[in-house]
């Protein structure tokens, strides 16, 4: 199976910073790959979907670039509504496997 | 609206099963794909298996080694998942999930918790 690996597994960053996380695939997803906001106790929001694309409703301060095997998420300017934790996840095929997590916080 | 109805907790011991239920409205049921996601108390999200609600067809994650099964009944839009033999590390939320990206839709979850 192909495993996720995000990077770093935390970070806390100060309001208006960019912040970047970065997610590796140990074989090629092309670009089916996802990133998901979650914040404690809720369900985790789409945030980007075919590795670079932004849902609609997000902000434009998200945004993500990468496909095969590297993938990185950016937060151009941190806001406070901004601290969750962030996963990546693959969907071209099952396993659907999740990165494990990157807690960000301010 | 899409809508995607879960059951409510369940607290089980160790060794018994559980059957967490999903039914689904506002939508097609047969005509997007199910999978099941669950999130340990402090933990990431977990990937634990997906249907096909069409043909019935199911792949599950590895490390659950027969202990899953999922089923559907076509006739009430309901996804089911049933995991057998439960551990104390089963303890989650249990989320059902529709489709790929964008059009992917969560269920509140269900939280299903193993304790002697």
């Amino acid at each position: 199976d192909i495993q996720m690996t995000q990077s770093p597994s935390s970070l806390s960053a100060s309001v208006g910073d960019r912040v970047t996380i970065t997610c590796r695939a140990s074989q090629s997803v092309y670009n089916y790959l996802a990133w998901y906001q979650q914040k404690p106790g809720k369900v985790p929001l789409l945030l980007i979907y075919a590795a670079s694309t932004l849902q609609s409703g997000v902000p434009s301060r998200f945004s993500a670039t990468g496909s095969g095997t590297d993938f990185t998420l950016t937060i151009s300017s941190l806001q406070p509504e901004d601290v969750a934790t962030y996963y990546c996840q693959k969907y071209n095929s099952a396993p659907r496997t999740f990165g494990q997590g990157t807690k960000v916080d301010i | 609206q899409v809508q995607l109805m879960q059951s409510g907790a369940e607290v089980k011991k160790p060794g018994a099963s559980v059957t967490v239920s999903c039914k689904a409205s506002g939508y097609t049921f047969t005509s997007f794909d199910i999978n099941w996601v669950r999130q340990a108390p402090g933990q990431g999200l977990e990937w634990v298996g997906w249907m096909n609600p069409n043909s019935g067809k199911t792949i599950s994650a590895q490390h659950f080694q027969g202990r899953l099964t999922m089923t559907r009944n076509t006739s009430i839009n309901t996804a089911y998942l049933d995991l057998s033999s439960l551990k104390s590390d089963d303890t989650a939320v249990y989320f059902c999930t529709r489709g790929t990206p964008p059009r992917v839709h969560w269920g509140l979850g269900t939280l299903v918790t193993v304790s002697s």
